[in-house]
């Protein structure tokens, strides 16, 4: 089975950094995602992780722990529009879908 | 232009009644996707399509039927609708079934009553 766990909610402000952190139990790995949806709104692609390491992309960064079974996304200068649910999702066994967390609800304040 | 666009974007219906959602992709992607979410933000797979073929069908009830009449579309049938069903459903599509990034619609929003 698969089993994914993130925070359900969390508070940062302006200009700050938060670590969004998940942890995932699954069969096999095949590659871990992360994605951003605003209120109302479709989710969309952040990040891919498939190798341990960090990767940079802009003000926002994916961590992976294999071993571990552990991913964060990290968000730099942090602004009002970051405000919104990220989700963390592992491929299952197959590789042929997405498995998500339940979300992140991160709110910025000023 | 619209990458993966979903209709209708809301759907208010009776318990009972049968209705469909229609999903399309001018990607040219392969595989396509049904997500449920509901109340509590929880994103679930519902089925997943190949060029036209299912590959992934989860434990939904019978009463979802989904249709795929070429690579680009993948429709979404409801029969005998249930206040339980109501939810967002988003439609995606990736490159092929092996899992590259997914690109999401819209979303459906329907409210059963």
């Amino acid at each position: 089975g698969q089993n994914i766990d993130q925070p359900t909610e969390m508070t940062a402000t302006e200009g700050a950094i938060v670590q969004i952190n998940c942890t995932y139990q699954t069969s096999g790995f095949n590659g871990l995602f992360w994605y951003q949806q605003h209120a109302g709104e479709a989710p969309t692609f952040l990040s891919y992780n498939v190798l341990d390491g960090l990767e940079e992309k802009g003000r926002f960064s994916s961590f992976l722990s294999r071993s571990k079974g552990y991913s964060y996304l990290l968000l730099k200068e942090l602004q009002m529009k970051d405000s919104a649910s990220y989700l963390c999702a592992a491929l299952n066994q197959a590789g042929t879908a997405l498995i998500f967390g339940k979300g992140t609800t991160l709110s910025v304040s000023s | 232009d619209t990458a993966v666009s979903q209709t209708p974007k809301y759907l208010v219906t009776q318990m009972g009644n049968d209705k469909s959602i229609k999903c399309e992709q001018n990607l040219g992607h392969d595989t396509m996707y049904w997500y449920k979410q509901d109340s509590k933000k929880f994103l679930k797979i519902m089925f997943s399509y190949n060029n036209k073929e299912l590959i992934i069908n989860e434990t939904v009830p019978n009463r979802f039927s989904p249709k795929s009449p070429d690579k680009a579309h993948l429709n979404l049938h409801i029969n005998s609708l249930e206040l339980g069903d109501s939810a967002v459903y988003f439609c995606a599509s990736s490159p092929s079934r092996f899992q590259e990034t997914q690109y999401f619609g819209p979303g459906t929003r329907l409210l059963v009553l």
